[in-house]
């Protein structure tokens, strides 16, 4: 079965523009999860959706936002771009059914450079 | 919150040998969850293992075992006759409610032919 797919594998930008990037999961998972790993900070949960809805969300500026279609692709996208948002966002499906979930599959990854 | 600790930063081995990569945890849930990921240099998370604060037995998988021990907090990994292939970062991640993951700091394995 296809696993995640995370659109585009790298991607850089300029500071003060914007970015969005994408995430397709697996099929039939209708949880999607994003994170942000740098050198500095290591690995951190951004937010997570579940059917169009946004059930959790990190500690990160108001720039940071995603959003979740009906087919369960997902969507984040960082405005007004700093040089600190250099980092490799990552996105996981998962599945879960009445409460009792069955793993995470994590996409490739999209490495973002802010120059 | 849950805490995640893994207080090796980088592990040095030498092929075929077996190695114990250590974490600890910390939190006030009665159920929850611990992952092993490993991150090779591609940037993908690979899946290894899973340990459920339920489960009765220790988890394994293939060449991969969780040392489980509630009452120290601790779910260390074991790679039985480590490969070249084994060389890679490895995290130990808790897992938050149902939608969050909590990620240790990783430790970067490599191993020596």
């Amino acid at each position: 079965k296809a696993g995640v797919t995370q659109t585009p594998r790298y991607l850089i930008k300029t500071r003060g523009q914007q970015v969005t990037l994408s995430c397709s999961p697996i099929s039939g998972h209708r949880s999607v999860s994003w994170y942000q790993q740098t050198p500095g900070q290591g690995l951190q949960f951004l937010f997570e959706y579940f059917s169009e809805t946004q059930r959790n969300k990190g500690n990160f500026p108001g720039r940071f936002s995603g959003r979740q279609f009906s087919n369960s692709r997902s969507e984040m996208n960082v405005s007004t771009l700093e040089l600190g948002d250099s980092a490799l966002y990552l996105c996981a499906s998962s599945l879960a059914i009445g409460g009792q979930f069955y793993g995470y599959t994590f996409g490739s990854g999209t490495r973002l450079t802010v120059v | 919150a849950q805490k995640i600790t893994q207080t090796q930063p980088g592990m040095f081995v030498q092929e075929k040998e077996a190695v114990t990569l250590d974490c600890t945890y910390d939190t006030s849930d009665p159920s929850y969850g611990l992952f092993w990921y490993k991150q090779p240099s591609s940037g993908e998370m690979i899946f290894l293992i899973y340990q459920g604060s339920y489960d009765q037995q220790n988890a394994t998988e293939g060449r991969y075992s969780l040392n489980f021990q509630k009452a120290r907090k601790s779910a260390n990994l074991v790679i039985s006759a480590s490969q070249l292939g084994d060389s890679a970062m490895y995290f130990c991640v808790g897992i938050q409610g149902a939608q969050k993951l909590v990620f240790g700091q990783g430790t970067r394995l490599t191993i020596n032919p």
